[in-house]
């Protein structure tokens, strides 16, 4: 079981570009959820889908979207980048029945210069 | 505002010696509270507790909730350096909500 998986682990881009990062969930997971860590900061929610859907959102604002694949994979997508965006995005998995613990990826450390 | 607060904020101790991470919250309809261990990157889970007073134990960790007083301690006894971690405090809200509230977590450093 390959756990879950994101890409690329190190991204460097210099404002007002955009970047994709992607996720492939744990085997038997439907439910992906991404989150923004600071440094020295707790993991901070931006959004989770399910059934291909957006089905709750955190406090980020449009610039952060995403999509999620038939199978299962998914997409965050940070448009016009600002320095403050510089953080780790870890992406966790999660099987949408009763309360279940999330898997966690290795994530994506991305820094905006 | 749902909030969780971990204490402290950083710790360090010697090989062998026991410690004590806390975690308070204040989550409107409150469902579960995680731990996790972070070393580099990727959290890993630890616990889940969903019921007072009932303690979950792994090798030398071990972790109890108490709902009433909206507080969580784990507990990590005969420490190894291969203990040094943050340790993430995570409580999942009211049904239809989704989203884990993280604590800032608490970063221990174990000296050999």
């Amino acid at each position: 079981d390959a756990g879950v998986t994101q890409s690329p682990t190190h991204l460097i881009k210099t404002r007002g570009q955009q970047v994709t990062l992607r996720c492939s969930p744990k085997s038997g997971h439907d439910t992906v959820s991404w989150y923004q860590q600071a440094l020295g900061q707790g993991p901070q929610f931006i959004f989770q889908y399910y059934e291909e859907e957006e089905r709750q959102r955190g406090n980020f604002p449009d610039r952060f979207s995403g999509h999620q694949f038939p199978n299962y994979s998914s997409e965050l997508n940070v448009n016009a980048l600002l320095l403050g965006d510089s953080a780790l995005y870890l992406c966790a998995s999660s099987f949408n029945r009763g309360i279940t613990e999330a898997f966690f990826g290795q994530g994506t450390r991305l820094t905006v210069v | 505002e749902d909030k969780v607060v971990q204490s402290p904020l950083s710790l360090v101790v010697h090989e062998g010696d026991t410690v004590t991470l806390n975690c308070s919250y204040e989550v409107t309809n409150f469902r579960s509270l995680l731990w996790y261990k972070q070393e580099k990157k990727a959290p890993t889970f630890l616990f889940m507790l969903t019921s007072s007073g009932i303690e979950k134990k792994s090798g030398r960790l071990s972790s109890i909730l108490d709902k009433k007083e909206l507080f969580s301690i784990l507990n990590i006894t005969a420490t190894q350096t291969g203990d040094s971690a943050i340790y993430l405090c995570v409580v999942l809200g009211a049904p239809g909500t989704y989203k884990y509230i993280f604590g800032t977590g608490t970063r221990l450093k174990v000296l050999a």
